[in-house]
């Protein structure tokens, strides 16, 4: 069965401060891997995606994120933190099967960003 | 597109009533699945749609929770009787035909039951 691990539950940083979320994920063959983020009273919406190809994907609103399949890893980075940054973001693998994936989500990290 | 469309958004209700929830999927998209939210168990996948089959119902907690998809442009997830415990936001999420997409979130549902 496939999981998601994201180790920090919150994260402070001030803003213009960069930013590295970590997530694992186990899975037996290679993943499609996905960061969300959630904003108070919302959905989740999608920043960035990886299915294959180049190991550093870049999303929506300057993140990135980096596949390394050695680590099991796919962590969400951005150089330069802005207040409204501040959200829960959430990993998720998505292990495939029948030619379809369901994605399954980590416990999410909390970013508090501080003036 | 209005994206994925739930209703309604807060739903309060006392326990052992019947609640329902509604999803409207994105025109297009055929597969349909049904999350919950909460603070101890984060998101939980609850069930699974492909062209309004069911694939997956693994994670409904129990046979108190049903989940139906009648046609390709709406869902409905059942709670009956409800239960204090059941209290949570309820997120339906769609996605096209193709595999390499992501899953598109509708604003959620949140359910308190007293």
């Amino acid at each position: 069965a496939q999981s998601v691990t994201q180790p920090d539950i919150h994260i402070t940083v001030s803003e213009g401060a960069s930013l590295e979320l970590r997530c694992n994920y186990s899975y037996g063959a290679t993943p499609y891997l996905f960061w969300y983020v959630q904003s108070p009273g919302q959905g989740l919406q999608l920043l960035l995606k990886y299915f294959s190809g180049d190991t550093l994907v870049q999303g929506i609103k300057g993140f990135e994120a980096e596949f390394k399949r050695s680590q099991s890893s796919f962590n969400l980075r951005k150089p330069s933190v802005h207040w409204s940054d501040a959200a829960e973001y959430f990993c998720a693998v998505g292990g495939v099967s029948g030619g379809s994936y369901i994605p399954t989500f980590g416990r999410g990290t909390s970013l508090i960003v501080h003036p | 597109d209005a994206g994925v469309i739930q209703s309604p958004r807060h739903e309060v209700t006392e326990m052992g009533q019947e609640v329902t929830l509604r999803c409207k999927p994105i025109s297009g998209h055929n597969s349909l699945f049904w999350y919950r939210q909460t603070m101890m168990r984060g998101l939980e996948l609850l069930i699974y749609f492909n062209n309004n089959v069911p694939i997956d119902d693994s994670g409904m907690p129990e046979d108190r929770f049903s989940a139906k998809m009648p046609n390709a442009s709406f869902s409905t997830l059942k709670i009956q009787p409800s239960e204090p415990r059941d209290s949570a936001v309820y997120f339906c999420a769609s996605r096209p035909g193709t595999v390499r997409t992501e899953a598109f979130f509708g604003q959620g549902t949140r359910l308190t039951v007293v």
